[in-house]
């Protein structure tokens, strides 16, 4: 079975340039998270979608982010314009939905983004 | 959720013991302690789990002390593949698909 997907793997642009980072998610996984991890950091949740809501995108900086699951699978994240502290990788796990306190986040190899 | 506290850094010979501690010292009693790892250009990776009862899975071993507020992830033989950032993350029971609150982690290098 394949794990989380992520396009793509790395992408250089300069500063004030759009950029889109592409996610699929464990089949059947209704959960999709993308997080963002600056060097020598751990992750930080940007976005958290149940199906195609966004239940969670408080630390989403919406003046410049948006991220978009319109069919409940595929989800992609988007910045414009980017600027130089962007520069950091992007992950997206996901998971099962459910109460369960044990649901597993699967993580994708992530997007390395830097702006130069 | 509560917050941890590891090492930055641990160093261990291959074919040894890896012991990673993790304190957790406000921990609640409805909060399981997570262990995740990174490997370099690779996304984080589940381990192991537990509430109160030590755990063993075939990657690791958990021990988490009586009183809760610390615990040991325990790697038998470690090899140059374990070589990763360990992160210990406190999370509350049935909360679902709450995201991870990850800290910084610890780096551990091993040794051939």
């Amino acid at each position: 079975e394949a794990g989380v997907v992520q396009s793509p793997r790395y992408k250089i642009i300069e500063k004030k340039q759009p950029v889109a980072f592409w996610c699929n998610p464990i089949s059947g996984h209704n959960t999709l998270y993308w997080y963002l991890q600056n060097l020598g950091q751990g992750p930080e949740l940007l976005i958290r979608y149940e199906n195609e809501e966004a239940v969670d995108d408080s630390q989403l900086p919406k003046d410049r982010f948006s991220a978009e699951r319109l069919k409940g699978v595929d989800s992609t994240l988007k910045i414009q314009p980017a600027e130089l502290g962007d520069s950091a990788v992007y992950l997206c796990a996901s998971s099962l939905s459910g109460a369960a306190s044990t649901d597993t986040q699967y993580f994708g190899p992530g997007t390395r983004l830097t702006v130069l | 959720d509560a917050k941890t506290t590891q090492p930055t850094s641990m160093d261990c010979a291959e074919g040894r013991a890896a012991n990673l501690p993790c304190n957790h010292s406000t921990i609640s009693g409805n909060e399981y302690v997570y262990w995740y790892r990174q490997i370099h250009s690779q996304g984080p990776q589940y381990i192991i789990h537990g509430l109160k009862n030590n755990e063993t899975n075939e990657m690791a071993s958990l021990i988490i002390t009586e009183d809760r507020k610390s615990s040991t992830l325990i790697l038998p033989h470690a090899t140059l593949r374990d070589t990763a950032v360990y992160y210990c993350i406190v999370r509350v029971a049935n909360s679902g698909n709450t995201p991870l609150v990850f800290g910084k982690g610890t780096r551990l290098s091993v040794i051939a």
